[in-house]
Formats: structure tokens, sequence, C-alpha cells
């Protein structure tokens, strides 16, 4: 059963740089079927997309933040992690790590589409 | 971006009773529509996914519907552990992949 982890620090100062690791387990991130997506709750609000990464490395960001998003990956390590720089308190939020299936036509790959599973969840804080 | 949005708000179910969401999207999605049910303190977690689909172990009680700009999850007989927020997701246009803002059901 595939698990993904989220790990990093609680606890970030504004203007500098929240890093955040998911790892995968009970399946490979090298898999050709799945982007692998992280997603964000500020409390008590909604979800935002932030961004998804291929094993190759190709990505897609969250225009509304891309100036900001670095997100990367590392086989050998089944994980896959976050950088968001220049954060503010805006930026509090619980950071989820998720699978994100490619949609299949008539056998042929398209596009990346729904998440799941997903991670637990981090609560990242922004505060001085 | 499209804009996905969520009626209603809030839904006051009693248990036994059938709950309707709806979603709407700003411009079409075709079926590239999946719904989440998130409970507090846990990660949402996939309910339906190309808006009629159930994933992988979901009760025959929860089902979607709709293609479009107009979708709706339907639970048929509301459970005690079906109250929570639900969200809806659309995969069509991206990036970026666009949430709704949620439906909260609670007990009535």
């Amino acid at each position: 059963q595939l698990q993904l982890q989220g790990s990093g620090p609680g606890l970030v100062k504004p203007s500098e740089t929240l890093s955040l690791t998911c790892t995968v387990s009970g399946g490979s991130i090298s898999s050709s079927s799945y982007y692998w997506g992280w997603i964000r709750q500020p409390p008590g609000k909604g979800l935002e997309w932030i961004g998804s990464i291929y094993y190759s490395g190709n990505t897609y960001y969250n225009p509304s933040l891309k100036s900001r998003v670095t997100i990367s990956v590392d086989t050998s390590k089944n994980q896959f992690s976050l950088k968001l720089s220049s954060v503010t308190a805006a930026d509090t939020a619980v950071y989820y790590c998720a699978r994100q299936p490619h949609i299949t036509i008539f056998g042929v790959v398209t596009s990346p589409s729904w998440f799941d599973p997903w991670g637990q969840g981090t609560l990242v804080t922004v505060s001085s | 971006e499209i804009v996905m949005t969520q009626s209603p708000a809030t839904l006051s179910v009693s248990p036994g009773e059938r709950a309707t969401l709806s979603c709407r999207a700003s411009q079409s999605v075709s079926s590239y529509l999946a719904w989440y049910q998130q409970k507090p303190g846990q990660a949402p977690r996939l309910l339906i996914y190309d808006a009629s689909t159930r994933a992988t172990g979901i009760p025959a009680r929860f089902s979607g519907s709709g293609s479009g700009t107009e979708f709706t999850l339907t639970i048929s007989s509301l459970q005690s552990e079906d109250f929570a927020v639900y969200y809806c997701q659309q995969y069509n246009n991206w990036p970026p992949w666009t949430f709704g803002q949620g439906t909260k059901v609670e007990i009535k």
C-alpha cells in the first residue's frame, strides 16, 4: 500500500525559505504513471495546489506561487521536496504531499489528474 | 484559471437522509472532476474521479454526476462518519489544478 510521509520544520521565520520533503513508501516514485504534488491548506480554509513533479524532473507550478517555488525529486531516496522562498504569515498552512495519476485515454497517457493518496500533512507556521 | 464554486457552504442534514452537494466550474471541465472528503485533522480522501467513478473502497452511498460546468455529489443515506467537509477539484485545464472552497456537511 502506497504511503506518503511529509517532513520538515514546523516553524519558519518571515523572509526565510520553507523546506519540506515527502518520502514515498510502498511504491516507486519513478513510475511513469504518476506525478507527485504539493497542496496546502491555511488554517480553517480551503485547498490550494502548489506544484507537481514527474520523476524525470518535469514540473508544473501554480502561477500565483511560481516565482517562489521550487520542487525537486530524488529518485534514489524515493523522495520529492518543496522549497518556498520569502515566506510571510500568509504561507502558514498545512502542507500535503500527494500522488497524481495520469489520465489514460485508449491507452494513451495524457495529463495529470486527481490526487490520491495524500500524506498526513505538515503544519508550517511562519512567525518570528 | 478555472474557478470552482461549491454550494451550499454548509449543509445541515439528519443521519439517514440524503445530501446533495453542488460544484460549478467557471468554464467547461468536461468530466474531469474529482470529489474529496476531509475530516477534522485529517488529509483529504479521494471519493470520486472522472465525475462519477467511485475510488477504491468508497461505499456505494456516494455517487457523482454531471459534466461540463455543473456537478453533483450525492450521499444517499448519511452515516455518522460522513459528516465532514467535501471539496471538488477540476483537472481539465491546468496549471493550476483548482479546488472548490468546500461544503461542510453537519448534523442537523
